[in-house]
């Protein structure tokens, strides 16, 4: 069975700082696909990244990056210079290679302040 | 550029009551999926499909049926409304998994069982 679990529910930081969200997930597949969506408060969601399992590098877009460690199973996602259009809910999300289903952790809860 | 789009946004049933929440795609998915959204834990699959005329189970199935009669459209059914059915609904679609996209998710329907 496959859990992602992303441990803070609420993430609350001033404008300009940088904020970075936490991702731990369990599979026993070795290919699998991750991803990071934001629910800004109008309630739609929104993809932000994808990272195959094969691929480790950590790449930066914008103020988005990401740190995926295999070996402790994590998928980090940070934003940088937050503004206050950040505010969002933020999901971690992985996806079997044999099949197409999202299993979705709990989400993150992120307040920018002005 | 319509993507996924849910009917109705907005929804507040009685006990017992049935209804039908329509998805439709414009993308030429061949995957779709409903999911609930509930506080705090994520978002969970109902049911989802692979194909026209196919449907599957997802993790929280009970309750709810569905139907793909048309590639573009994918129809979750409630016959006999519950409180515990109190949620935020959202269908999504993807291309078949080779193509090693991202999902797209619709507007989300809230849905209030009284």
């Amino acid at each position: 069975a496959q859990k992602v679990t992303q441990a803070q529910t609420e993430i609350s930081v001033v404008e300009k700082e940088d904020v970075t969200l936490d991702c731990v997930y369990e599979t026993r597949d070795t290919t699998y696909y991750l991803f990071w969506y934001k629910q800004p408060p109008s309630g739609e969601l929104v993809f932000l990244i994808r990272r195959n399992s094969f691929d480790e590098q950590n790449e930066i877009s914008g103020r988005y990056s990401w740190n995926f460690q295999k070996s402790t199973s994590s998928f980090n996602f940070t934003i940088t210079a937050s503004q206050v259009v950040d505010s969002a809910v933020y999901f971690c999300a992985l996806r079997r290679a044999a099949g197409n289903k999202l299993t979705f952790g709990g989400g993150t809860r992120v307040l920018v302040k002005p | 550029n319509a993507g996924v789009t849910q009917t109705p946004k907005f929804r507040v049933l009685k006990t017992g009551q049935s209804m039908t929440l329509l998805c439709a795609q414009d993308m030429n998915h061949e995957y779709m999926y409903w999911y609930r959204q509930d506080p705090g834990m994520g978002l969970r699959l109902i049911h989802y499909s692979v194909g026209e005329g196919t449907t599957a189970k997802g993790e929280v199935p009970d309750g709810y049926n569905v139907s793909r009669l048309k590639k573009q459209n994918f129809l979750l059914g409630l016959e006999s409304a519950a409180p515990s059915q109190t949620s935020v609904y959202f269908c999504a679609s993807s291309y078949h998994l080779d193509y090693n996209t991202e999902a797209f998710f619709g507007q989300g329907t809230r849905l209030t069982v009284v």
